[in-house]
């Protein structure tokens, strides 16, 4: 069966700190991978997709960035974070256009 | 643009059936409906999705008028568990990037 893992669950870091999501996905092949940013209070919003290896696009402009090393691994980084990227953010996968998508559980970063 | 139009908020009593209305009436012939809802501080869960006929699964029914301009989620015996904000999004079937917009949704509160 299909799995997806994000960690760390919650996070804490200063103004100015790097940052590194990591999202894995099991037990399928060739995902669309995506990462999403929920802040306090408001909706999701869809920050990066990926189709394939080292293809990634960007729906908003911001301070972060994603990359895809290996077929079932996205990750998120940034190089100095800001308040503003405080929030809940999501990893999810599909396969195909028609299917649906299945999130991870997510992880909460204060950025103090 | 949003091209979902959902109430804010609706309550629900235990053992009760909830009905989530939806609007779409800009929906196009490719576009599918999806369903999926959102409890606190988890990531969204796919519930139900369809594109002209109704369908139903263990979780819910969803009923698509003939015109295709709104469709209604139906969570047949409404429990404590189902609390949550619920999301209509439709998405277009060539969409080879799959990408779901969220919009603001319905919160659901069910009451004992």
């Amino acid at each position: 069966s299909q799995t997806i893992h994000q960690w760390p669950a919650t996070l804490v870091q200063p103004v100015g700190s790097p940052l590194s999501l990591e999202c894995t996905v099991e037990g399928t092949s060739n995902p669309n991978l995506y990462w999403y940013r929920q802040a306090a209070g408001r909706g999701l919003q869809l920050l990066f997709y990926s189709v394939g290896i080292g293809q990634i696009s960007s729906e908003v402009p911001q301070n972060l960035s994603a990359s895809r090393p290996q077929d079932r691994q996205f990750i998120l980084s940034s190089k100095k974070l800001l308040l503003s990227d405080s929030g809940f953010y999501l990893c999810a996968w599909s396969v195909g256009t028609a299917g649906g998508y299945t999130f991870g559980s997510g992880t909460r970063l204060t950025v103090v | 643009d949003a091209k979902t139009t959902q109430p804010t908020s609706m309550d629900c009593a235990e053992g009760r059936a909830a009905n989530l209305p939806c609007n779409h009436s800009t929906i196009s012939g490719n576009e599918y409906v999806y369903w999926y809802r959102q409890i606190h501080s988890q990531g969204p869960q796919y519930i139900i999705h369809g594109l002209k006929n109704n369908e139903t699964n263990e979780m819910a029914s969803l009923i698509i008028t003939e015109d295709r301009k709104s469709s209604t989620l139906i969570l047949p015996h409404a429990t404590l568990r189902d609390t949550a904000v619920y999301y209509c999004i439709v998405r277009p079937s060539t969409d080879s990037w799959g990408k779901l917009q969220f919009g603001a949704g319905t919160q659901v509160v069910v009451t004992p």
